[in-house]
């Protein structure tokens, strides 16, 4: 029943080692997002792909990187983590990227904890 | 740049209280709004959509109003309960994805 799904729901890392973190849908959207939410923060947009295409925030990290190998799935890579980059991650999908009619599923969300 | 400010940031309120959310928003050429529910530690809920030719949307003790001239929306809940205590995000979409307030923290007291 699930249609956006996120694992793993907790992830622990270390200073500067990298992790990834997983989203899949069955909703066949052609977006995904990836949002960074920090405690008592907004939901700030880090990426999203439009099929294959593949849309930077500006002011997103270079230590953030994203992949998409197929319509169902999209991961995010944090290259080097650090302190700072402990925060809750959600994904989302959608079918088009703005317009009325139209709306974003969210996933459960990946809590990130650096050590 | 869009900008989405939710007031007030933190509400207390006794059960069976009705009481009203705030957000707004600088850009008024929206598509939607849309509340959603956060528990603490959890991911997004949505509660209720709005599109931009609606004026208000109604689910069970929840209702949303939407001016978009004013670039204003209200999340009403009648009747609060405990288990209502959540943060609640207002969150516009227009010509980019989702743009997002940071939230009404809102503690109801049995």
């Amino acid at each position: 029943d699930a249609m956006v799904i996120q694992n793993p729901r907790y992830q622990v890392t270390q200073f500067g080692k990298p992790v990834t973190l997983s989203c899949s849908q069955t909703l066949n959207h052609n977006v995904m997002y990836w949002y960074q939410q920090k405690s008592s923060q907004a939901p700030k947009l880090l990426f999203h792909y439009y099929d294959k295409d593949f849309n930077n925030e500006a002011d997103t990290p270079d230590n953030f990187q994203s992949r998409r190998p197929n319509t169902s799935f999209c991961f995010l890579d944090i290259r080097s983590p650090g302190l700072g980059d402990a925060a809750m991650y959600l994904c989302a999908t959608s079918r088009v990227v703005s317009g009325g009619g139209d709306t974003q599923y969210f996933g459960p969300g990946t809590r990130l904890t650096v050590l | 740049k869009q900008e989405v400010t939710q007031i007030p940031a933190a509400l207390s309120v006794p059960e069976g209280e009705n009481l009203v959310l705030n957000c707004s928003f600088t850009d008024s050429a929206i598509y939607n709004l849309q509340w959603f529910r956060q528990d603490p530690g959890k991911g997004l809920t949505s509660l209720l959509l709005i599109q931009s030719s609606q004026r208000e949307q109604t689910s069970g003790r929840l209702n949303a109003s939407l001016d978009k001239s004013s670039g204003r929306s209200t999340l009403y809940i009648a009747a609060s309960q405990p288990g209502d205590s959540a943060t609640y995000l207002c969150a516009v979409r227009g010509n980019t994805p989702l743009v997002f307030g940071k939230g009404t923290r809102l503690s109801v007291i049995a």
